[in-house]
């Protein structure tokens, strides 16, 4: 247990529907990082919040995604619509940026999504 | 970030050293090597890191070599837990946010 932590740990869903993920941090760590991992693959960098500031999007994530982090601690990631292509481990992580020259990333154990 | 290379897997005895090679030929002054690693089911763990200099922790050593284009995670006594994917990653540290852009990762099986 790394200490931090996702809900669910499961979700199915039918194509076209909403879902919304939530993550919990380890509760000194600024830096919140969404990736999303398919079958075979290694995972992707989605986006990341420093504190509440969302900083950085990657392309991956469609107009049909949306993060937050309202008070700088947990953080939320909705799908809207969702699609087949949607099905994957969504993965968060954080780490403490304290001045150090780097920061190791400590991920939570993932929520499989599967759209049907 | 730089582009690296592993095996796509390997096999090792429990109780024998598990070495995994990385090719990261681009990359440049101010990347770190991180190596990762995730067993199945789980979040990737992070193992340890480096930038010019050989590193060792609880878990691994790591060697760089002087150029810094390649580097070889070592497991001193694998155990059948540490079956896992072990990614090898370059990602600059300092002011970056520190993204790591995972590869395919090498497979390591430890076997009795």
């Amino acid at each position: 247990d790394t200490g931090v932590s996702q809900d669910p740990r499961h979700k199915i869903t039918k194509r076209g529907q909403n879902v919304t993920f939530r993550c919990d941090p380890i509760s000194e760590h600024n830096r919140l990082y969404w990736y999303r991992q398919t079958l075979g693959q290694g995972p992707e960098f989605l986006t990341y919040f420093q504190n509440e500031a969302q900083l950085e999007k990657s392309r991956l994530l469609s107009d049909r995604f949306s993060a937050e982090r309202p008070k700088g601690s947990f953080s939320t990631l909705e799908i809207q619509r969702t699609e087949q292509g949607d099905s994957a481990m969504y993965l968060c992580a954080s780490s403490l940026n304290a001045g150090r020259a780097v920061y190791e990333q400590y991920f939570g154990p993932g929520t499989r999504l599967t759209v049907t | 970030d730089a582009k690296t290379t592993q095996p796509t897997s390997m096999d090792c005895a429990e109780g024998r050293a598990a070495n995994l090679p990385c090719n990261h030929s681009t990359i440049s002054g101010n990347e770190y090597v991180y190596w990762y690693r995730q067993i199945h089911s789980q979040g990737p763990q992070y193992i340890i890191h480096g930038l010019k200099n050989n590193e060792t922790n609880e878990m691994a050593s790591l060697i760089i070599t002087e150029d810094r284009k390649s580097s070889t995670l070592i497991l001193p006594h694998a155990t059948l837990r540490d079956t896992a994917v072990y990614y090898c990653i370059g990602s600059a540290g300092g002011t970056s946010y520190g993204k790591l852009t995972f590869g395919q990762g090498t497979i390591l099986t430890v076997h009795p």
